[in-house]
């Protein structure tokens, strides 16, 4: 099965600092999508940023950027001037082109913003 | 504009029984996805529904089943509950394109005993 790989199941950053969350994607796909998503405590999903593997830029989205690495199979999260509100999970997701709406979701990473 | 709807929020059932949830998706999307999310398993892709034909399906028995109606809400039935069946039931609705972005509801928890 072509997987999602978050390698770090927890993170603390300071507030209003940057932080880095890592994702890596297995595909033999040409054509992808790649998303990021928050779930706070409530269990909402949130939609934060997409990538398309054939955007030429790396997406932003306020204070969310992602860092495309199409050959390393790499698309990190980065979250700028963090925020006690940015506590939560956050999961890295793929979608295949044909496959439509059939996403792929890694296992997650929980970032903690102290004050 | 109204988001994604889930019924119920919290639901407790027994081995053995069967439930229905239900979604409704955002006005004027077509697609709706379901996700199970477990501590052990993470996110994982149920079915997709557009246009009242299940488009996509992940890799769960025959027990998950689902539908779509022509207002394109849907609804997710399984049967024969399993202690392991307890979980978040996320759904999620977009246009249907491919790549377009998907609105997540609330979640219904399901709790099987």
């Amino acid at each position: 099965a072509q997987k999602i790989t978050q390698t770090q199941p927890g993170m603390f950053v300071q507030e209003k600092e940057a932080v880095t969350l890592d994702c890596t994607y297995d595909t033999s796909d040409q054509s992808y999508g790649l998303f990021w998503y928050k779930q706070p405590s409530s269990g909402e999903m949130i939609f934060l940023i997409y990538q398309g593997s054939y955007d030429e830029q790396n997406a932003t989205e306020g204070r969310y950027s992602l860092n495309f690495q199409k050959a390393r199979k790499s698309a990190n999260l980065v979250i700028s001037a963090s925020q006690l509100g940015d506590s939560a999970m956050y999961f890295c997701a793929r979608e295949n082109s044909g496959g439509y709406q059939k996403v792929t979701f890694g296992t997650g990473t929980k970032l903690q913003v102290i004050p | 504009k109204a988001g994604v709807t889930q019924t119920p929020r919290y639901l407790i059932k027994t081995r053995g029984q069967q439930v229905t949830l239900s979604c409704s998706p955002i006005s004027g999307h077509r697609s709706v996805s379901w996700y199970q999310q477990t501590p052990g398993q993470g996110l994982q892709f149920l079915f997709e529904y557009f246009s009242e034909t299940q488009r996509n399906k992940g890799n769960f028995p025959g027990r998950f089943s689902g539908r779509q109606f022509s207002n394109s809400r849907s609804e997710m039935n399984v049967s024969t509950l399993e202690l392991g069946d307890s979980a978040l039931y996320l759904c999620a609705s977009s246009l249907g394109g491919d790549a377009d972005e998907q609105y997540f509801g609330p979640g219904t928890r399901l709790t099987v005993t």
